[in-house]
């Protein structure tokens, strides 16, 4: 099947720096991307669309100046958290499905923990 | 707006036996797709089964089936001859029809517990 690779996996940072997440479709293009925080024992909250080569579309609540959307390509989506504060703490999650066809699986990436200290 | 409910918080089920997880959805929509997402602790999110809404059959994997009631807007997981590695937490998901750029939505996902 499709792949997507996230990466960091894992990442520590202190407060007030910025972390950059990628998010890679290794064999296939697509045109959206989504971007998903999930806190520990809860659902996959959607945080944003990653169009490529527009703007990303963010849930309602969602900072746009605080977390960063980049789809420069049809293989790649970053996430940048900026300023980040421990409360961004979370594990994120990316997710793709080929641009082409009537695929309608949806492929993720392995995720990122976020620790803030 | 979509939604999708998982009633269900945490389920246990004993090695070998079988076990029904619950998921209902609401839509307006006459065409749409339906799945159930496993996410064992590795967190990694695996695809257990897919439903297209167009489809009277209901969709079935090795020991995975559902119970795809469309009237009623009822969407269960099936899990027969239940393994260790199926404890994971599951996830219901709803996606409209027309493919990449639709979103998934989500339940709140059931934890499922095998005992050995």
């Amino acid at each position: 099947g499709a792949v997507v690779s996230q990466h960091p996996s894992r990442v520590i940072c202190k407060s007030g720096t910025s972390v950059k997440i990628e998010c890679r479709s290794l064999d296939f293009q697509a045109t959206t991307m989504f971007w998903y925080r999930q806190f520990p024992k809860q659902s996959l909250m959607l945080m944003a669309t990653s169009n490529e080569g527009s703007k990303a579309t963010y849930e309602q609540g969602v900072e746009k100046d605080k977390f960063l959307i980049n789809h420069a390509s049809l293989t790649l989506s970053t996430l940048t958290v900026t300023s980040a504060h421990p409360e961004d703490s979370s594990f994120y999650i990316c997710s793709a499905s080929p641009a082409t066809g009537k695929n309608t699986e949806a492929f993720f990436g392995q995720g990122t923990r976020l620790t803030v200290v | 707006a979509q939604t999708v409910t998982q009633s269900q918080p945490e389920m246990s089920v004993q090695e070998a036996e079988t076990v029904t997880l619950s998921c209902t959805y609401d839509t307006s929509e006459s065409d749409y797709y339906l799945f159930w997402y496993k996410q064992p602790p590795s967190r990694q999110m695996i695809l257990v089964i897919r439903q297209e809404a167009y489809k009277q059959q209901n969709a079935t994997e090795n020991r995975f089936s559902v119970n795809f009631q469309k009237a009623a807007k009822s969407f269960s997981l099936k899990i027969s001859d239940s393994q260790l590695g199926d404890a994971a937490m599951y996830f219901c998901a709803y996606r409209r029809e027309g493919g990449a750029t639709n979103k998934l939505i989500f339940g709140t996902g059931t934890l499922l517990a095998v005992q050995p």
